[in-house]
């Protein structure tokens, strides 16, 4: 099916551990976001890219790293992860098509212990 | 400051009754994009409308429509007809510019459907 597709869907980690989230579309948009969303806090955009090869901070980018070397795929890393990235984070993609915003992702529940 | 408020943390409607989620915005750019999502309680965000700036009609979607003030920078989500499966999260969100910046989202709306 085509659309945004993260894995893993669930991790926990332990303070310190790393990890890599994947995000991969097979829409051929050139737009991908990762955001993370707290309760009460709605979705907050960490970084983004705008194609192939490039990428861009968001709001609160602090403790996350990204990479976009093919243009289908977007990761999301944690270097040194603490108790404050446990979130729910959701990959989204678009393309220049303003009626139809983002295409998201189901979203990684990641519990940092 | 925020750039999407959206002032109800919570809401309560009767099945069949019609509801308005309200979303105030703050931007200077002239030309901007509006959006709702509504979030289950199963996590996944679905797409739900879409207002643009230069749009001069509200825009609809079957049982939504989207009561867009400009110059109160407004852009309320109407639902018609309540059902049960319209209980879930609903996030206001706007696009700044012309370009595909990236969204803002408030911090959203709990719509509890009653029967």
């Amino acid at each position: 099916n085509a659309g945004v597709t993260q894995t893993p869907k669930f991790r926990v980690l332990k303070t310190g551990q790393s990890m890599t989230l994947l995000c991969a579309q097979d829409m051929n948009h050139e737009y991908m976001y990762w955001y993370r969303q707290d309760p009460g806090m709605g979705l907050r955009l960490i970084h983004y890219s705008v194609g192939e090869g490039t990428t861009a901070k968001g709001e609160v980018p602090d403790g996350y790293n990204v990479s976009r070397l093919k243009k289908q795929n977007f990761l999301l890393g944690l270097e040194s992860a603490a108790p404050s990235q446990t979130s729910v984070y959701f990959c989204a993609s678009s393309y220049s098509d303003k009626g139809h915003g983002y295409t998201f992702g189901s979203g990684t529940r990641l519990t940092v212990v | 400051a925020q750039k999407i408020t959206q002032t109800q943390p919570g809401m309560f409607v009767q099945e069949k009754e019609a509801v308005t989620l309200d979303c105030t915005y703050d931007t200077s750019d002239q030309s901007y994009g509006l959006f709702w999502y509504k979030q289950p309680s199963s996590g996944e965000m679905i797409f739900l409308i879409y207002q643009g700036s230069y749009d001069e009609q509200n825009a609809t979607e079957g049982r939504y429509s989207l009561n867009f003030q400009k110059a109160r920078k407004s852009a309320n989500l109407v639902i018609s007809a309540s059902q049960l499966g319209d209980s879930a999260m609903y996030f206001c969100a706007m696009r700044e510019g012309p370009g595909n910046t990236p969204l803002v989202f408030g911090k959203g709306t709990r719509l509890s459907v009653i029967a």
